[in-house]
C-alpha cells in the first residue's frame, strides 16, 4: 500500500497566488515525521519544511505553511504569493518510528508546479 | 545549515566498467546515510541505508552486488555500480540525517547523474 500520496502530477498556479499541494499518508507508528522538499530542474533537494506527529502547530517556513490533519491523514503545503521561482517539482514525504536521523524518508511521487507570469 | 556533498555531478561511462559515487558530510558527522535512485519524472527510491561501520542494509530488489556501498568513516558514503549497464542510466542521490532540536531533517547531496553507453 502507498504510504504517502500525492495525487496531483501537475499544478499551475498564477503568480502572486497562493497554492495548495495535497499530500496523504498511511501509517500505524504513533511518532512519524513530514517533510517537503522542492527539486528543481537542477535535481537538488531543498528542504522546505518539516511537521512532527507530536507538534501540536502547524509547521511554517516563511511562505510555505504546513496544514496538518493529523486525524485525515492529510499533510499539505500551502505556497502563499507564488513567485517564478517556486516553478518545480514538489515531494512530500514520511520518516516512520523515533529516530531522527537514522530512520529513512519514504516519498511521494511528486508534484509537479508551474508558476505563470 | 549542514552541508552534504556529493561528486560526481555528472558521469558518462562505457558499459561494463564500474562507477565510484562519493557522500560526505561536510560540517557533521553522519553514522547513517541513505542511497536513493531517481528515474527521469519519477520518485526517490530508497536503495540502501549505509551503515558506518557496518554492512549496508539494501531495499528489496536492489542487487548487492551491482551497488556497492562502502561507509569507512563519519563522513564519507561511497556508492560504486558495477559493471555498468544502459539500464544503469539514472540520478542518483544520497542523504544523511541530522537531528537539531525539534527539527529532524534530511540533508541531500547534489545528485550524480549516470549515463551509461
Amino acid at each position: 500500500a502507498q504510504k504517502i500520496t500525492q495525487t496531483q502530477p501537475g499544478m499551475f498556479v498564477q503568480e502572486k497566488e497562493a497554492v495548495t499541494l495535497d499530500c496523504t499518508y498511511d501509517t500505524s507508528d504513533p511518532s512519524y515525521g513530514l517533510f517537503w522538499y522542492k527539486q528543481p530542474s537542477s535535481g537538488e533537494m531543498i528542504f522546505l519544511i518539516y511537521q512532527g506527529s507530536y507538534d501540536q502547530q502547524n509547521a511554517t517556513e516563511g511562505r510555505y505553511s504546513l496544514n496538518f490533519q493529523k486525524a485525515r491523514k492529510s499533510a499539505n503545503l500551502v505556497i502563499s504569493a507564488s513567485q517564478l521561482g517556486d516553478s518545480a517539482m514538489y515531494f512530500c514525504a514520511m520518516r516512520e518510528g523515533y529516530g531522527g536521523a537514522t530512520n529513512k524518508l519514504i516519498f511521494g511521487t511528486g508534484t509537479l508546479l508551474a508558476v505563470q507570469p | 545549515g549542514a552541508v552534504v556533498s556529493q561528486h560526481p555531478s555528472r558521469v558518462i561511462c562505457k558499459s561494463g566498467t564500474s562507477v565510484k559515487i562519493e557522500c560526505r558530510s561536510l560540517d557533521f558527522q553522519a553514522t547513517t546515510m541513505f542511497w536513493y535512485r531517481q528515474f527521469p519524472k519519477k520518485s526517490l527510491m530508497l536503495m540502501a541505508t549505509s551503515n558506518e561501520g557496518s554492512k549496508a542494509t539494501y531495499e528489496q530488489g536492489v542487487e548487492k552486488d551491482k551497488f556497492l556501498i562502502n561507509h569507512a568513516s563519519l563522513t564519507l558514503s561511497t556508492l560504486t555500480v558495477t559493471s555498468a549497464h544502459p539500464e544503469d542510466s539514472s540520478f542518483y542521490i544520497c542523504s544523511a540525517g541530522l537531528q537539531q532540536g525539534r527539527i529532524d531533517e534530511a540533508f541531500f547531496g547534489q545528485g550524480t547523474r549516470l549515463t551509461v553507453v
